[in-house]
């Protein structure tokens, strides 16, 4: 059974704080790690994606890989009100096939 | 189209009644996802396909529920005997090919399906 674990929070920080989330996975073949962000009541949409060990950066968002650990990161600098969302966090393993996603961690930056 | 569109966006039915879920994925997109997402809980995998051919249904969660997508463009997902545990917000997504890591899935607004 494959899986991708995440806190559900909710995970609380001020404005302008570095947000921390969090994801393990079990499937060691896992190739494609993906973090989508969801608004209350909308659909998922895809902020970020990493496939190598290390970080990778887009603007606020630093994505970070550990194969080794099986544990991906995603982290948001200077975090304001319109971050408040849920995150999800999904999982590809191998080149094709469908998307694993986690049961999202619930962020809440307070003015 | 310009996105993934997914109709009715809410179906309420009686437990029993069977109902069929739409989806048209954006245009020129090959695969084709469908998920189903509980409330405070992350996109569950159902179903996918590859043009018009099902590449994976091992989340289908009985043999109530089935998909086509029989000419490799707009996708039905099927319930029959629809019971009070399928209500669900159902969600397709599309993807250019299903392994497009750049841009991932584009998901449609959901269809909300009550059982009652």
């Amino acid at each position: 059974q494959k899986e991708v674990e995440q806190n559900s929070g909710p995970l609380s920080v001020p404005e302008g704080a570095i947000a921390s989330l969090n994801c393990t996975y079990s499937d060691r073949g896992s190739q494609s790690f993906f973090w989508y962000r969801q608004y209350s009541g909308k659909s998922p949409e895809l902020i970020m994606f990493i496939y190598s060990n290390g970080d990778k950066e887009d603007g606020r968002f630093t994505a970070q890989l550990n194969k080794a650990s099986q544990y991906v990161s995603l982290l948001i600098r200077d975090s304001q009100p319109s971050d408040s969302a849920t995150y999800l966090c999904a999982v590809k393993t191998g080149s094709q096939g469908n998307l694993i996603f986690g049961k999202g961690t619930k962020l809440s930056v307070k003015p | 189209g310009a996105g993934v569109s997914q109709s009715p966006r809410y179906k309420v039915t009686k437990r029993g009644q069977d109902v069929a879920l739409r989806c048209d994925p954006i245009s020129g997109h090959v695969s084709l996802y469908w998920y189903r997402q509980a409330l405070g809980q992350g996109p569950e995998f159902l179903t996918y396909f590859n043009y018009e051919a099902q590449q994976d249904k091992s989340g289908l969660p009985n043999d109530r529920f089935s998909a086509e997508r029989p000419e490799g463009s707009i996708s039905t997902l099927t319930i029959q005997r629809t019971e009070q545990r399928d209500s669900a917000m159902y969600r397709c997504a599309s993807s250019l090919f299903s392994g497009d890591r750049v841009n991932g899935y584009t998901f449609g607004s959901g269809t909300r399906l009550t059982v009652v």
